[in-house]
């Protein structure tokens, strides 16, 4: 059972505008949220997390939010790069488990 | 170096041969993960060790793939007689936290796509 699921398989965006990516998970146990990063044929990389205490985490131009009783995090982009244009997969977590589990990824495209 | 290292970042074998992938974690981290990413998905977890502790292998699909970390440190993935369904992305991560905290996030290598002909 897919426990985290990312519905939009691709986003494409202009430069200079919000880029909105959402998740839903299905695992109430879940506490502990992040975001990765995969660009092309390397791994992927940590952007920013969210413990389940918050509704909202801001890091420079991402952020994430939080709705617990939905079950729904999503991340912010503003504003959207060119760079920013790769897959970006949500993961989910317990607070004192191990293993993340992911969705599977939507391709941002960020135009100019 | 600074971050997971992973070799080979290609591997092509025929069915039925042993594999063995290598990470090299971060220095100092603590917990180490192994898992696979099918094409089009998201990673899937694997196996998990804290220092040379296996805690949870409940992800390995079957008793073909096996984990080691002897040290503590570098960590063996072994599949023995490969099959097609093999093929994949498979990614090692570690983390200086032990389980899961705020603000110790999983850091991961690049991986090694396996091909299995």
């Amino acid at each position: 059972d897919q426990q985290v699921k990312q519905n939009s398989p691709s986003l494409s965006v202009q430069e200079g505008r919000i880029s909105i990516l959402n998740c839903d998970y299905t695992n109430s146990m879940f506490d502990y949220f992040l975001w990765y990063k995969k660009y092309p044929a390397e791994g992927p990389t940590f952007l920013i997390s969210i413990s389940s205490i918050k509704d909202k985490n801001e890091d420079g131009r991402f952020t994430v939010f939080l709705n617990k009783s939905a079950k729904h995090l999503s991340l912010h982009i503003v504003p959207s790069q060119p760079g920013d244009s790769a897959v970006y997969f949500c993961a989910a977590g317990m607070e004192y488990g191990n293993k993340l589990v992911f969705g599977a990824g939507t391709i941002l495209r960020v135009k100019s | 170096g600074a971050g997971v290292s992973q070799s080979p970042r290609y591997k092509v074998a025929k069915r039925g041969q042993d594999v063995a992938l290598r990470c090299d974690p971060i220095s100092g981290h603590v917990s180490l993960f192994w898992y696979q990413q099918a094409l089009g998905q998201g990673p899937e977890f694997l196996t998990y060790f804290q220092n040379e502790a296996q805690l949870d292998k409940s992800g390995l699909p079957s008793d073909r793939f096996f984990a080691e970390r002897p040290e503590g440190s570098v960590s063996t993935l072994k599949i023995q007689r490969t099959q097609q369904e093999d093929s994949a992305v498979y990614l090692c991560a570690s983390s200086l936290s032990v389980g899961q905290h705020s603000n110790q996030p999983q850091h991961f290598g690049d991986g090694t796509r396996l091909s299995i002909l």
